[in-house]
Formats: C-alpha cells, structure tokens, sequence
C-alpha cells in the first residue's frame, strides 16, 4: 500500500531560527514529490515539485531535497519568519497516474514564536 | 485571476440532513478534484472529473456521497442523511489536466460539522 510518513507530527522553534521537516514515503514505481504549505483555515499551496532525477529545489528560504534510492525528503526552512506558521504537507505520486492518484501525507504542524 | 472559490466556508448541521457544498474552480482548469481532511488525517480522496469524460467515483466513502459537475466548471458534492463521522474539512481542487505535470490549485475548503 502506498503511504507518506511524516516527522515530527509537530514542531515549534524561534522566530529567526532554521529547521529540517521529514518525509518518507513507499510509493512505487515513483514519479515525483511535492510539498504543500497549508496556513490554518486555507487550502494547501505548492511549495515545490520534484521529479526523480532531482534532488534538490529551492522556493526562496525553502530547499527542498530529495533521495529516491532511500524514498525519502526533507524540507528546509532558513530564518523562519512568523508566517511559515503552518502545515507542511509531503504529497508522493506514482509514475503512470494522473493527479487523482496522489499520496498525502498527514502533515508536520509547525509553529514560529517569536 | 481568481483562485478556486468554495461555499459555505464553514457548514454545522444535524445528524440525518443533507448537505450541499460547491466548488468553483478556476476558469479554463478541465480537471476538478474533491478530497476530505478529517483531523490528523491526511487529505483522502473523493471524487474527480475530467472535462466531459465519466467522473472517477472510486475515493466516495459511501452510497451517501454524490457529486455533479455541470457545464464542466462548477461542481456541487451532496452528502445525504449525515452522520457524525463525515465532520471534516472538503477541499476543492483544479487543474488545467489531470497529469501530473499541471499543478493543482485548492480552495480554501468547507469545514462540515455534524452534530
């Protein structure tokens, strides 16, 4: 069954400061990986999208990176500021779908204090 | 432009009604796609259409969901005689195709409670 794991479920850290979001996933044969930002009470909104041949993207302070031999991501955030508030989804899709065969993940709930 | 619209964006009604939720979605998109987000859940999904051709049913939970899609743009999903267990957040979603290539775009989501 394909599935996206994602760590930690939470996270809060300092206004200013960098961190390191987790996915793992089990989705095969893959064919690409996306991360959402969704902000409380909104719909998510694509941070960045991967195929298998790259393993790394950047979308301003987020650097997103990838490793399809090991099936896992990361998301890096640099200088957080008070609005990266919000969930971080890891989103897996499998080669030969179209977009109504994506595999979410439940999330990392991130919170910037400042 | 504009992005993908949804309504009501919040939604509480009793045990056994039906509701009503809509979903506009950006102009020109041919792929429209329903999800639900319970809490702590990833987003499951529902229900998608693809211009003309026969909707993809295959993510609806029960017999108690339907959803229509006229004129290929905007699209309604009913759920009949509710129950608590289907309170959650239903996202709309489009895209200009269904492959993978063309970004999805969400709304900002009906939060259902069933009381």
């Amino acid at each position: 069954k394909n599935q996206v794991e994602q760590s930690p479920q939470s996270l809060i850290i300092l206004e200013g400061k960098n961190c390191t979001l987790q996915c793992n996933y089990t989705v095969s044969p893959f064919s690409n990986l996306r991360w959402y930002k969704q902000d409380t009470g909104r719909g998510p909104v694509s941070l960045t999208i991967m195929t298998f041949s790259e393993n790394t993207k950047s979308n301003g302070r987020y650097t997103a990176t990838l490793d399809a031999d090991t099936k896992q991501s990361s998301l890096h955030i640099t200088a957080s500021q008070l609005s990266d508030s919000a969930s971080y989804i890891c989103v897996v899709s499998g080669r030969g779908f179209g977009n109504e065969k994506l595999t979410f993940g439940t999330g990392t709930r991130l919170t910037i204090i400042p | 432009g504009a992005g993908v619209s949804q309504s009501p964006s919040n939604k509480v009604t009793e045990k056994g009604k039906d509701v009503e939720l809509r979903c506009d979605p950006i102009s020109g998109h041919t792929a429209l796609y329903w999800y639900r987000q319970s809490l702590g859940q990833g987003l499951e999904f529902l229900i998608y259409f693809q211009g003309n051709s026969a909707p993809d049913k295959s993510g609806l939970p029960s017999d108690r969901f339907s959803a229509e899609r006229t004129g290929g743009s905007v699209s309604t999903l009913t759920i009949q005689r509710t129950q608590q267990e289907d309170s959650a957040v239903y996202l709309c979603a489009s895209s200009l195709d269904r492959r993978q290539g063309y970004e999805q775009y969400f709304g900002p989501g009906t939060r259902l409670t069933v009381t």
